[in-house]
């Protein structure tokens, strides 16, 4: 089964843009991945779907500074414009046949 | 817009049963593309997937909880529920019902419901 691997921690400064990584195991480079937020003391919410070809579909209501990229096995959200609402956690999320959901430990982010 | 409304006990005793229901708002439970799902955060800790049901009735589990898990879908309530038995203090988490289809992932997800895990 996938593994996605993310960095613990990121930090970027207030209106500046940030970029976090979330790599696929060998052989599973060409999974689709989507992306959550996860704010202090409330539950996930799904940011986008993120394709092997670098293709994204933002979830409803999703702004468009969250934008996503791929490069072989990496799977990046990129947010731009950093508010102080994008302090949180960010977890990516795949899945297959056998597995509904592998998820990667996730990144917190912190806004300065 | 969906919305996801997980409901149940906040408090269970060590040995006896977990008991979790989910209601959806809109139609979607009766559309046989997506599944309905179960995952859970201890406090400080990562995502941990518990299971999906389809409209159908069919089903996965995770293979480490797989014994104790039993879930179900009555798609004239629009509800689905979670039944985890014989808990113990390792079951304390957050519990999110969810909604994710096959290519898209997880779509939506309930607010979260606290259950502890305590005599």
């Amino acid at each position: 089964q996938p593994v996605l691997t993310q960095s613990s921690s990121a930090s970027a400064s207030l209106g500046s843009s940030v970029k976090l990584t979330c790599t696929l195991t060998s052989g599973h480079s060409h999974y689709i991945i989507a992306w959550h937020q996860q704010q202090p003391g409330k539950a996930p919410r799904y940011l986008m779907k993120l394709e092997d070809s670098g293709s994204f579909t933002r979830g409803s209501g999703v702004p468009d500074r969250f934008s996503g990229s791929t490069s072989g096995p990496d799977r990046d959200l990129t947010i731009s414009n950093l508010q102080s609402e994008d302090e949180a956690d960010y977890y990516c999320e795949t899945w297959d046949s056998i597995t509904p959901w592998v998820f990667g430990g996730g990144t917190k982010l912190t806004v300065l | 817009q969906v919305q996801l409304q997980e409901s149940g006990p906040g408090l269970v005793k060590p040995s006896q049963t977990l008991s979790l229901t989910c209601t959806v708002s809109g139609d979607s439970i009766r559309d046989g593309s997506y599944h309905w799902g179960w995952i859970r955060q201890p406090a400080g800790k990562g995502l941990e997937w518990i299971g999906r049901i389809y409209n159908s009735g069919s089903s996965n589990y995770n293979p480490s909880l797989k014994s104790r898990v039993t879930m179900s879908i009555d798609t004239s309530k629009k509800q689905f529920s979670l039944k985890l038995s014989a808990v113990t203090a390792a079951d304390t988490a957050v519990y999110y019902c969810t909604r994710g289809r096959g290519g898209h992932g997880t779509d939506y997800w309930g607010q979260g419901t606290l259950v502890t895990v305590s005599s």
